[in-house]
């Protein structure tokens, strides 16, 4: 069935370094994955995603890649902020059929140490 | 520019009862997806809305269950409660029923007694 794995499931950085978190999908019809950042109490906020059609997209600090044969897709955050600790999700969808469900990954609890 | 907003907050029940959550969408959004986010885990999709009919739905039992109205608001309805139906329920909009980009709400987080 759909699944998507993501790694790590906790990741400790000091400012300023990058943080990578990576995720494996399965269905290979996807052609959308967008990543959000959940902070404690509140909803889902989608922070950047890419479409099948590309291979990298960076938006500021953040960037994401995706290697569709391998079927893997990374998120890459730079010069990490404090502010930037949260439980992050990536997720993948096969939008432009009848639905365009998200399949969500574990999470990965980024923690930056000031 | 209203985003996604939920109601109740928080909500408490016991089992056997029926709950119902409402979700008014993102303005200009016409599709409203219903998610279940267990404690430390992932969002897990329980069906999508659109034209006021269900598209498709996830992984949950007939307790679950919905309504999109003709302004685009949806409830979800969760009948026979059980302690493992205790999550955060989150709603997600978008627009077109075709547009992959989902916008969620803050969520509801019903706790079963």
């Amino acid at each position: 069935g759909e699944n998507v794995e993501q790694h790590p499931s906790t990741l400790s950085v000091q400012e300023g370094d990058s943080a990578v978190i990576k995720c494996t999908y399965s269905d290979s019809a996807s052609n959308y994955f967008p990543w959000y950042k959940q902070e404690l109490g509140k909803g889902p906020q989608l922070i950047i995603d890419i479409r099948s059609n590309v291979g990298e997209k960076k938006d500021q600090r953040i960037a994401v890649t995706l290697n569709k044969t391998a079927k893997h897709f990374s998120l890459h955050i730079t010069e990490t902020q404090p502010e930037d600790s949260a439980v992050y999700f990536c997720a993948a969808s096969s939008y432009g059929g009848a639905t365009n469900k998200l399949i969500f990954g574990t999470g990965t609890l980024l923690a930056v140490q000031p | 520019d209203a985003g996604v907003t939920q109601s109740p907050t928080h909500l408490i029940k016991t089992r056997g009862q029926q709950v119902t959550l409402r979700c008014s969408p993102k303005s200009g959004h016409d599709t409203v997806s219903w998610y279940q986010q267990a404690l430390g885990q992932g969002p897990q999709f329980i069906f999508q809305y659109y034209e006021e009919e269900e598209r498709q739905r996830g992984n949950f039992p007939d307790r679950f269950s919905g309504h999109q109205f003709p302004n685009y608001s949806s409830e979800l309805n969760v009948n026979a409660l059980l302690l493992g139906d205790s999550a955060l329920y989150l709603c997600a909009s978008s627009l077109g029923g075709v547009r992959e980009t989902q916008y969620f709400g803050p969520g509801t987080r019903l706790l079963v007694l």
